[in-house]
């Protein structure tokens, strides 16, 4: 069965430190992986797909397989980096559009 | 981007009471809408899958006569929330993707924030 894991509910890192949010995947064929963010009082929103392999807002994701991995970096943390940030799975013939959610991690970045 | 918007994006009932909440795809024609609630600080369940013209599909837990989902057509789904009660409070997300869009991107609605007293 698809499982994502999100090892942090909480990262607080200062404002120009390097973040990294972890997320693992258990999905046996080839998946599709996501980062999705959600400001304060803001819908969630998509932040970077694997397939894309783009820089958003600075944020870089590299899939692993090998260690099913997909974890998002950002070299330089800013203050309005802070928000919630899902990871999220998906794959060739699941249901269009379903996803398959880790359970968050709320970033903070301090000034 | 594709638009979802769900409709209200707060709601306060009273316990026994029932609530509809509405997600529509403003630019786009969905076959397939999402349900998710959201606890504060925690991940999305995904509740059902709503289908266009059939019967929503719900997930391993969630009662189906208690959320009733009808998605009449290709750019509304509801959620209705039968019989309220106070542990129903939650925040409540709908999703859809565009079935012709060439991105796998999935667009959400902004929430809404049910409060059950």
């Amino acid at each position: 069965a698809q499982r994502v894991t999100q090892p942090e509910k909480l990262l607080s890192v200062f404002k120009g430190a390097p973040v990294e949010l972890k997320c693992n995947y258990s999905y046996s064929g080839s998946p599709e992986l996501f980062w999705y963010v959600q400001y304060s009082r803001q819908r969630l929103q998509l932040l970077l797909r694997h397939i894309s392999r783009e820089s958003i807002k600075g944020f870089t994701a590299d899939l692993n397989k090998g260690e099913t991995s997909f974890h998002l970096k950002k070299p330089f943390a800013q203050e309005e980096d802070s928000a919630m940030y899902y990871c999220a799975l998906s794959y060739r013939g699941s249901t269009l559009g379903r996803l398959y959610f880790g359970r968050g991690t709320q970033l903070t970045v301090w000034p | 981007g594709a638009v979802v918007s769900q409709h209200p994006s707060r709601v306060i009932c009273k316990s026994g009471t029932s609530v509809k909440i509405e997600c529509r795809s403003l630019d786009f024609q969905a076959t397939t809408m999402f349900w998710y609630r959201q606890f504060p600080k925690q991940s999305l369940m995904l509740m059902a899958t709503s289908n266009e013209g059939s019967k929503a599909t719900y997930e391993q837990g969630v009662e189906k006569d208690k959320f009733l989902i009808n998605h009449a057509s290709l750019t509304l789904s509801t959620l209705t929330v039968t019989s309220a009660h106070p542990e129903d409070s939650s925040f409540y997300i709908c999703s859809a993707r565009d079935p012709w869009a060439t991105n796998t991107e999935a667009f959400f609605g902004q929430g809404t924030r049910l409060t059950v007293v």
